[in-house]
């Protein structure tokens, strides 16, 4: 049973870096898809971004260049990296392995509990 | 981007009875088209993919159809643990987008 802890900061200044870390436990991150998924207070679900071992990595967008997703196989963690944040950023931060395949699409079948970061100064 | 419209916003349904969610996409995304349980304070659960396939783990009672642009989610009879927060979300074009959830309530 794969199992994902998300770990950082709770606390993030305004126009710094957010960085968290998943760590996966019962199974290898290496082969999957790995994405950063994240919900505003009383709010709904947004994509963050996703990137796989094989170097296939997207962004959402919206995030523009601020964003990086990258797998650490031999520490078995995947981290996330949003830098100028803003009070827009505040959010609970779900990692969640596309493990579900569907065609040429992917699914979430692992979630962490999330994380909550706010930023204020 | 793909803009998702869920409605109603809120659904209060008696234990036992039928629950039907619905969820527009702003453009067809075919069959491109999953759906998410949220209960308080746990992380989002894959319910339904390609817009009728349950997800391991759920009862036959969540049935999910549609496709183009329009699509719905059924729960032909509420149980306890039913009650929660439902997410329409389409995989057809990144980034995937999210409607903004129906929240199922006990009436």
């Amino acid at each position: 049973q794969v199992q994902l802890q998300e770990s950082g900061p709770g606390l993030v200044k305004p126009s710094e870096t957010l960085s968290l870390t998943c760590t996966a436990s019962g199974g290898s991150i290496s082969g999957f898809f790995w994405s950063w998924i994240r919900q505003a207070p009383g709010k709904g679900l947004e994509w963050v971004g996703y990137t796989h071992s094989n170097g296939r990595t997207k962004y959402n967008p919206s995030l523009g260049s601020r964003v990086t997703i990258s797998l650490d196989t031999s520490k078995n963690q995947v981290s996330l990296k949003l830098t100028s944040v803003t009070a827009a950023d505040t959010a609970v931060y779900y990692c969640a392995r596309l493990g579900l395949p569907s065609g040429i699409y992917y699914h979430p079948d692992y979630w962490g509990q999330g994380t909550l970061v706010t930023v204020s100064s | 981007e793909i803009v998702m419209t869920q409605s109603p916003a809120t659904l209060s349904v008696s234990p036992g009875e039928r629950a039907t969610l619905s969820c527009r996409s702003s453009q067809s995304i075919s069959t491109n088209l999953a759906w998410y349980q949220q209960k308080p304070g746990q992380s989002p659960r894959l319910l339904i993919y390609d817009a009728s396939t349950r997800a391991s783990g759920f009862p036959a009672r969540f049935s999910g159809s549609g496709s183009g642009t329009e699509f719905t989610l059924t729960i032909s009879s509420l149980q306890s643990e039913d009650f929660a927060v439902y997410y329409c979300q389409q995989h057809n074009t990144w980034p995937r987008t999210f409607g903004q959830g129906t929240k199922v309530e006990i009436k």
